[in-house]
């Protein structure tokens, strides 16, 4: 069974740009989520997805939109990047019990 | 909104010293609460999942309780491999998941 996969592990991007990170769930997980945690802070919730559908946002502006694909892979979307949105991106994926989540390892993100 | 607030922010333990980490949150309708071991610069790894209040669950050294109001995890005889943050978590009925900022703890050998 292979865990939660992220890529890339780091990127630097210039403000303004637009970023896609991917991510492929546990095997058998068919519900991924996606955090942004800052230095020092808990993980914030940015969505969920559940069978290609949005299941639930965080307090993130638009220009943050994400996918699901049918093996359940995602990538989350980051457009007009903004300084402050350097931070750890860090999906998860979970199963029939949706509320118990499991963490890939995170793509680290510098806006220079 | 769900509030989640972890005490205290950091830990310093001699190994062997037990102690305890809190964790107390306000949530809408409690779907679950979570403790997470987050090592620096890796993703949380999963702990506990606890559903209602009396309910308990142990792992090796850790063993983490839920009130209505909050959570405890309890750290016996720690070795300086228990050094982490540790974060607690809520989930509501409407599927957003509010972390705390974490504990860091530190074991000293």
């Amino acid at each position: 069974e292979t865990g939660v996969t992220q890529s890339p592990t780091h990127l630097i991007k210039t403000r303004g740009q637009q970023v896609t990170l991917r991510c492929s769930s546990q095997s058998g997980h068919n519900t991924v989520s996606w955090y942004q945690q800052a230095l020092g802070q808990g993980p914030q919730f940015i969505f969920q997805y559940y069978r290609e559908e949005e299941n639930g946002r965080g307090n993130f502006p638009p220009r943050f939109s994400g996918l699901q694909f049918p093996n359940y892979s995602s990538e989350l979307n980051v457009n007009a990047l903004e300084l402050d949105d350097s931070a750890l991106y860090l999906c998860a994926s979970s199963g029939v019990r949706r509320e118990t989540q499991y963490f890939g390892p995170g793509t680290r993100l510098l806006v220079l | 909104e769900d509030q989640v607030t972890q005490s205290p922010e950091a830990l310093r333990l001699q190994e062997g010293e037990s102690s305890s980490l809190n964790c107390s949150y306000t949530v809408s309708g409690l779907r679950g609460l979570f403790w997470y071991r987050q090592d620096p610069g890796k993703g949380p790894e999963f702990l506990f999942t606890l559903y209602s209040a009396g309910e308990e669950k142990e792992k090796e050294r850790l063993k983490a309780t839920l009130t209505k109001k909050e959570s405890f995890l309890h750290i016996t005889a720690p070795k300086p491999e228990d050094s982490a943050t540790y974060l607690c978590a809520v989930s509501d009925n409407n599927n957003d998941m509010r972390f705390g900022a974490g504990t860091r703890l530190t074991v000293k050998p």
